[in-house]
This record gives C-alpha cells, sequence and structure tokens, in this order.
C-alpha cells in the first residue's frame, strides 16, 4: 500500500549546521508531496509542497525536490536555527477514488545553540 | 488568517467517561479530519468528514464517532475512554478539490493532549 517513510530521529544539530532529513514514499499513482512542520505545543503547518516530479518546494531557507525517479523528497536547510527546532514531517496526497493523506512518523530535530 | 481552533489544549478522564472533542474552523472548508498523533507512528486518520451529516472512517476508527452538524464544527466522541486512548489529536480542515487538485494542504489545529486514567 501507499506509505512514507521518514528518517527515524531525533537529529542533533549545532547552530548554523545543514540539515538534511530523508523522506521516501511508495504510491502507485502520482502524489503531491509536503513537509509540516510541528513547533513545540502546536499543531503541524504547512512547510512546503510540491506537486509533480522535479517541482521544488521550498519556504523559510528549506528545500525538498520531488524526485519521482528515486521517489524521494528529502527536507534541506543550508544553516539551521535554534528557532528551527520542531518535529518535521513528510507526507503524501493522492486521489485513489477519494482523497487521502498518508503522514510518515515525523523527525524530531533538536538545534543547539 | 486561516483557523482551525480545537476546544481544548489539555484534558484528563476517567476511563470509561464519554468524551467530546471539539474542533472549530472559520475557512468554511468542506473536509473535516480527526487525526491521532502518537510516538513512532506519526498521524493517523480516525475519521473524516466532506460535508455536513457526512463521515467516513479512516484508519483506526474503532472507539471513535464523530458528528458533523454544522459545517464549521467536527466533534469527535470517544463513547467510553479507554487508557489505549490516550494520545495527541488533531483536528484538520482543508477545502475541497477536484479529482486533479490534490495539492491543496491541510490547516491544523493546535492539538489536544488527551491523558485517560
Amino acid at each position: 500500500g501507499d506509505s512514507v517513510t521518514q528518517m527515524e530521529g531525533p537529529v542533533t544539530l549545532s547552530e548554523e549546521a545543514f540539515l538534511t532529513i530523508n523522506c521516501t514514499y511508495t504510491a502507485t499513482g502520482y502524489p503531491s508531496l509536503f513537509w509540516y512542520v510541528q513547533y513545540p505545543g502546536e499543531g503541524l503547518q504547512l512547510l512546503l509542497k510540491a506537486t509533480k516530479a522535479d517541482d521544488k518546494g521550498s519556504n523559510k531557507g528549506f528545500e525538498a525536490t520531488y524526485r519521482k525517479e528515486t521517489t524521494s523528497f528529502h527536507l534541506e536547510k543550508g544553516s539551521v536555527q535554534v528557532s528551527d527546532s520542531a518535529v518535521y514531517f513528510c507526507a503524501l496526497r493522492m486521489y485513489t477514488g477519494g482523497f487521502k493523506t498518508i503522514f510518515g512518523a515525523g523527525t524530531r530535530l533538536f538545534v543547539k545553540a | 488568517d486561516v483557523k482551525v481552533t480545537q476546544s481544548s489544549r489539555y484534558l484528563v478522564k476517567r476511563t470509561g467517561e464519554k468524551v467530546f472533542l471539539e474542533c472549530v474552523q472559520d475557512m468554511d472548508h468542506e473536509n473535516m479530519f480527526w487525526y491521532r498523533q502518537d510516538p513512532g507512528l506519526g498521524l493517523r486518520l480516525i475519521y473524516f468528514s466532506y460535508d455536513v451529516k457526512m463521515k467516513e472512517k479512516g484508519d483506526i476508527p474503532e472507539g471513535y464517532s464523530v458528528s458533523r452538524e454544522k459545517k464549521e464544527r467536527f466533534s469527535l466522541i470517544l463513547e467510553s475512554a479507554s487508557t489505549n486512548q490516550t494520545s495527541m489529536y488533531l483536528c484538520a480542515s482543508s477545502p475541497p478539490q477536484g479529482r486533479r487538485h490534490s495539492h491543496t494542504e491541510a490547516f491544523f489545529g493546535q492539538g489536544t493532549r488527551l491523558t485517560v486514567v
């Protein structure tokens, strides 16, 4: 079935380090891909998205490219800040007789000053 | 600014109690969702609704029911709370989309952390 796999956390980085959070998916069709972020004590909010192969989503210095050939949507940021500490969820959304969103398990990021 | 509001941030209930979790959105969205979030399991869909008085089971509906009497409000009901329903519950809404428009994101509430003792 359709699924999303993220790298396990927690990920601990120092401020200004480079971030990569891996995400791969399995889908029978052509999904849209999303990264959501959940800051402590809050709900999820959309970080970025890509709707077709080779699209790059970007926001707040984060980027992810929809790679159909490797079924991946890895999240990257060149220089993380303490305020980026949060849980990051990769998700796919597709139509299979009805719309369905499938979330990954989430990756917790800690950024140290 | 879009807003999804869940009535409680924290709840503590006793085993066997009937529990209501309320969610209100002010965006006139047709679709509303209830998820639970557990460590290592991500978000799992409990129920969703695509219109007033309409509901569909998600992946883990057992032990839950829902009510959508008005477009802006979607309630999750635990008929008889059990300790394994201790979790973070997240409500979300999204506008409708045609088959070709799967890229619309969902908007989430801040979550309700429910503890059943």
